[in-house]
């Protein structure tokens, strides 16, 4: 399967521990993006690297939250002493930059996340 | 702040029939809209990309329109099917591609 790939599918904690997520995009995709979709909405925004550059955070990523890409590869999502509310999906997308059809983001199927 | 907005309301049609889901967006006109296809439990999977200068775009049993002065997309699905059930997204291209999603309808075809 060459599409993205996110690990693990799901995941359940305890409050206050912490986590991590990890995403592999598309091979020769330079930008990844990271979103968190709760129950009934759509996805928003959390955090987007060029290659491994991280270029741009929402309001919504707190410090506990912070997200790698070492290599311009793949990419970690670590959420730090979680709490109830941090409880979603978190989707990871990746896109080529430099292409007509740059905008298409492709994503993987997601890390769901539930704290207790 | 830039909005998207969609029936949150699910749609019910007969298979057969034409679905149309509507999204509509706030302030300036975004570059381009995306349509996006969600199942539960799985990531959006993209359908089409309709861009400001665009009326229409199609692909197939699909259709989007872009109406800047109602500031309007319309998605269709003619002669829908079952398999067709699904959510349906909309969003907004934005600076550094960054997509802005509305909420979702949700499409139950019945057969």
């Amino acid at each position: 399967d060459t599409g993205v790939s996110q690990n693990p599918r799901h995941k359940i904690t305890k409050r206050g521990q912490n986590v991590t997520f990890r995403c592999d995009p598309i091979s020769e995709h330079n930008r990844l993006y990271w979103y968190r979709q709760t129950l009934g909405q759509g996805p928003e925004f959390l955090t987007y690297f060029q290659n491994e550059a991280q270029l741009e955070k929402s309001r919504l990523l707190s410090d506990r939250f912070s997200a790698e890409r070492p290599k311009g590869s793949f990419s970690t999502l670590e959420i730090q002493r979680t709490e109830q509310g941090d409880s979603a999906m978190y989707l990871c997308a990746s896109s080529l930059r430099g292409t007509r059809s740059q905008e298409t983001q492709y994503f993987g199927p997601g890390t769901r996340l539930l704290v207790l | 702040s830039q909005k998207i907005e969609q029936n949150s309301e699910a749609l019910n049609i007969q298979e057969g029939k034409t679905a149309t889901l509507t999204c509509n967006y706030t302030n300036y006109s975004p570059a381009y809209l995306q349509w996006y296809r969600q199942d539960p439990g799985r990531g959006p999977v993209f359908l089409l990309l309709i861009r400001e200068n665009e009326k229409e775009k199609r692909k197939e049993r699909l259709k989007v329109t872009f109406d800047t002065t109602l500031k309007q997309s319309l998605f269709h699905i003619t002669a829908s099917q079952p398999a067709d059930s699904a959510t349906y997204l909309c969003a907004r291209g934005g600076q550094s591609n960054m997509l802005t999603f509305g909420g979702g309808t949700r499409l139950m075809v019945k057969p």
